[in-house]
């Protein structure tokens, strides 16, 4: 079955630093994508970044990147210069091929992340 | 260019009532799955519609029911509502065919509380 294990339930960072949120999933599927999501207070689930499994580089989009590590099944978010407004909860998430369900997306548990000044 | 759209933002109703949440996907977007996240949790797969079709399910009973519209839009239905039906439900849409693996983008989300 697949799934997808992150194993922080919390994490602070100061304001301007880097942070890495783990991310790790298993699945016996070949072909397979995984998507990192920010959910503020307001509850709304925001993309940040993909990363598909034949994927050769590790995906980037602004202050994200994703630190693809395929052997180990790891999938870790850095955010880069970390910003007040980086405050939220983070859910790595899966989506399957055949035997996973190629429409649904699995999430992890989250982490909360605090950024302070 | 709007994003998804979801309604009502909150809703409160008693055990064994009925509850329709509804939802317009992002512009150019034909594909809706819906999501329900309890408390402290993550989201949790619902169903997909696709051409006004189910195309998957998650491990939901019979009394989570939805259905697409020509324009895309959807709607959850959910029958005989159980006190541990209280979530937030967020419906999500993407684009069949197109980049970035299909990323699903959410609404704000419909908060039920059963009482």
């Amino acid at each position: 079955a697949q799934k997808i294990t992150q194993t922080q339930p919390g994490m602070f960072v100061q304001e301007k630093e880097a942070v890495t949120l783990d991310c790790t999933y298993d699945t016996s599927d070949p072909s397979y994508g995984l998507f990192w999501y920010k959910q503020p207070s307001s509850g709304e689930m925001i993309f940040l970044i993909y990363q598909g499994s034949y994927d050769q580089q590790n995906a980037t989009e602004g202050r994200y990147s994703l630190n693809f590590q395929k052997a180990r099944k790891s999938a870790n978010l850095v955010i880069s210069a970390s910003q007040l407004g980086d405050s939220a909860m983070y859910f790595c998430a899966m989506r399957g091929g055949l035997s996973g369900g190629y429409n649904k997306l699995i999430f992890g548990a989250g982490t909360r992340l605090a950024v302070h000044p | 260019d709007a994003g998804v759209t979801q309604s009502p933002t909150h809703l409160i109703k008693t055990r064994g009532q009925q509850v329709t949440l509804r939802c317009s996907p992002k512009s150019g977007h034909d594909t809706v799955s819906w999501y329900q996240q309890a408390l402290g949790q993550g989201p949790q797969f619902i169903f997909q519609y696709y051409e006004e079709e189910e195309r998957q399910r998650g491990n939901f009973p019979d009394r989570f029911s939805g259905h697409q519209f020509p324009n895309y839009s959807s709607e959850l239905n959910v029958n005989a509502l159980l006190l541990g039906d209280s979530a937030l439900y967020l419906c999500a849409s993407s684009a069949r065919l197109a980049g970035r693996g299909g990323a699903q983008y959410f609404g704000p989300g419909t908060r039920l509380t059963v009482l």
